[in-house]
C-alpha cells in the first residue's frame, strides 16, 4: 500500500522558473493538503482540497497554485520560483469531516531556489 | 503569529528518563490536539491525539496531558529510548479533525544511550 507519494524528492530551481510538485494518494481520502516546513516554524498550510474540483487557501498561499481534478492527485504549482520558497514541502491526506483522526503525510520534496 | 507555541526547541534526555514537551494555544475553538513524530528524511506520522473532553490520554509509553483552563497540553514520553530520537510537533484544529492542522514549531528530541 503506497499511501501518499510525492515526486520529486529533491529539486533545485533557478529564480523565476516554474515547476509542479506531484502528490498522489491511494486511500480514497477526500481531503488533501500541502504544507511547507521551515526551521523553527513547524509546518504551515499552503492550500487544501476537500474533494475533486474544490480547493481553498491555507495560511501561506502566495506564490502557489493548486487544482484537484481527481480524488487521487493534488499537484502544487510554483509559477515563478523565489528564494523565499526554499523549503521542504509535504503533501497530506485524510478522510474529510470533524471525526477524521489522522493525516497521512508523504515523504516530502526538498526544494532549493537559487 | 504562531497560534500554537511549542517548547522547548530542543531537548536531550538520558535513556530511561522522562521526556516532556509543552504546547500552548490561544484559540478556544481548537477541539483536536494531535502529536506528530518525524524522523529525518521522512514525513510526520501521527503519534497520539486528544480531544478536550478528557484531561489525559495514554498509549504505551506516550501520554498527553491536557489542561483546558490553561490552554496547554503536553507530551510525556516515559522510559525514553534512543529510538525515540526524532522531531515532535504538536498541532491543533478547529472542528475538522485531522484537516487544516495548525502546528507548533517542533522539538528536536535526542535520547542519549
Amino acid at each position: 500500500n503506497a499511501g501518499v507519494t510525492q515526486t520529486p524528492k529533491f529539486q533545485v530551481l533557478k529564480t523565476g522558473q516554474s515547476m509542479t510538485l506531484q502528490c498522489a494518494q491511494d486511500m480514497n481520502h477526500e481531503y488533501m493538503s500541502w504544507y511547507r516546513q521551515d526551521p523553527g516554524m513547524g509546518l504551515r498550510l499552503i492550500h487544501y482540497s476537500v474533494g475533486a474540483g474544490i480547493t481553498d487557501q491555507g495560511e501561506v498561499p502566495n506564490g502557489y497554485n493548486v487544482s484537484r481534478s481527481t480524488t487521487e492527485d493534488f499537484p502544487l504549482r510554483l509559477l515563478s520560483a523565489a528564494p523565499s520558497q526554499t523549503s521542504v514541502y509535504f503533501c497530506a491526506s485524510s478522510y474529510a469531516g470533524g471525526r477524521s483522526t489522522e493525516a497521512f503525510f508523504g515523504q516530502g520534496t526538498r526544494l532549493t531556489v537559487v | 503569529q504562531q497560534q500554537v507555541k511549542q517548547s522547548p526547541q530542543s531537548l536531550i534526555v538520558q535513556k530511561g528518563g522522562i521526556s516532556i514537551i509543552n504546547c500552548a494555544y490561544e484559540n478556544t475553538a481548537f477541539d483536536y490536539f494531535p502529536w506528530y513524530q518525524q524522523f529525518p528524511g521522512k514525513g510526520p506520522a501521527l503519534l497520539i491525539a486528544i480531544r478536550p473532553d478528557v484531561s489525559e490520554k495514554k498509549e504505551g509509553r506516550f501520554t498527553i496531558s491536557f489542561n483546558k483552563s490553561a490552554k496547554q497540553f503536553s507530551l510525556h514520553i516515559m522510559d525514553s529510548q534512543p529510538g525515540d530520537s526524532a522531531t515532535y510537533f504538536c498541532a491543533a484544529s478547529t472542528g475538522q479533525g485531522a484537516q487544516k492542522l495548525v502546528f507548533g514549531q517542533g522539538t528536536r528530541l535526542t535520547i542519549n544511550p
